[in-house]
């Protein structure tokens, strides 16, 4: 089964706008570790952001913004004021506790930004 | 600061031929050394993992195969690359903090691999 889904495959949105990436995840771990990388054309993933699984409050570093929710089981991803540079692969990825030599990433969902 | 170096950057092969892509980690001792492969569909594809010297776990059952014959350094390998084998190789590692917990992953440049 899949533990990191990104039911989004592609997504355009023309410059300036707001932008969510939905991120759902699969686990039985109580423990477990949330990341979200971005893969620019250059093809090198670069990390975004880590949050582990008792913090759900939600984080804001400049134009990026992540919602954390255990409810749903879903760490979802939005970029404010959308900017040509945002244009990328985004991976969400998840990390057990018992288990945390290994990660698992989602399929990925391309976002392109129009100028 | 740590670093990852990963070549070559692209490569062309025929089917048939042998594989060898080296990955090397700088400024850090006893990392987790981990192998992606992104195919067209852009999902990434953990192949092999190292949680130290000579420790490989495999992910994957195929005609690749991994080596780790120092701390830092992990080897991809083929004896006989199929069609198949094409994509973006990508080497990560990462620093236990904890239990089997890792802190995140360090991606290298990767590898753009064309099997013809």
């Amino acid at each position: 089964a899949q533990k990191v889904t990104q039911a989004q495959t592609e997504i355009s949105v023309v410059e300036k706008e707001d932008v969510t990436l939905d991120c759902v995840y699969e686990t039985r771990d109580t423990t477990y570790y949330l990341f979200w990388y971005k893969q620019p054309p250059s093809g090198e993933l670069v990390f975004l952001i880590r949050r582990n699984s008792f913090d759900e409050q939600n984080e804001i570093s400049g134009r990026y913004s992540w919602n954390f929710q255990k409810s749903t089981s879903s760490f979802n991803f939005t970029i404010t004021a959308s900017q040509v540079v945002d244009s990328a692969v985004y991976f969400c990825a998840l990390s057990e506790e018992f288990n945390g030599n290994q990660f698992y990433f989602g399929t990925g969902t391309s976002l392109t930004v129009i100028p | 600061s740590q670093t990852i170096h990963q070549w070559p950057a692209t490569l062309v092969q025929p089917v048939g031929s042998p594989l060898s892509l080296e990955c090397t980690v700088e400024g850090t001792s006893n990392p987790n050394l981990y192998w992606y492969r992104q195919a067209a569909g852009r999902g990434l594809q953990l192949l092999f993992y190292s949680v130290g010297i000579g420790q490989i776990s495999s992910e994957v059952p195929q005609n690749l195969s991994a080596s780790r014959p120092q701390d830092r350094q992990f080897i991809l390998s083929s004896k006989k690359l199929l069609l198949s084998d094409s994509g973006f190789y990508l080497c990560a590692w990462s620093v236990e903090v904890g239990r089997p917990t890792n802190e995140k992953l360090f991606f290298g440049s990767g590898t753009q691999l064309s099997v013809l």
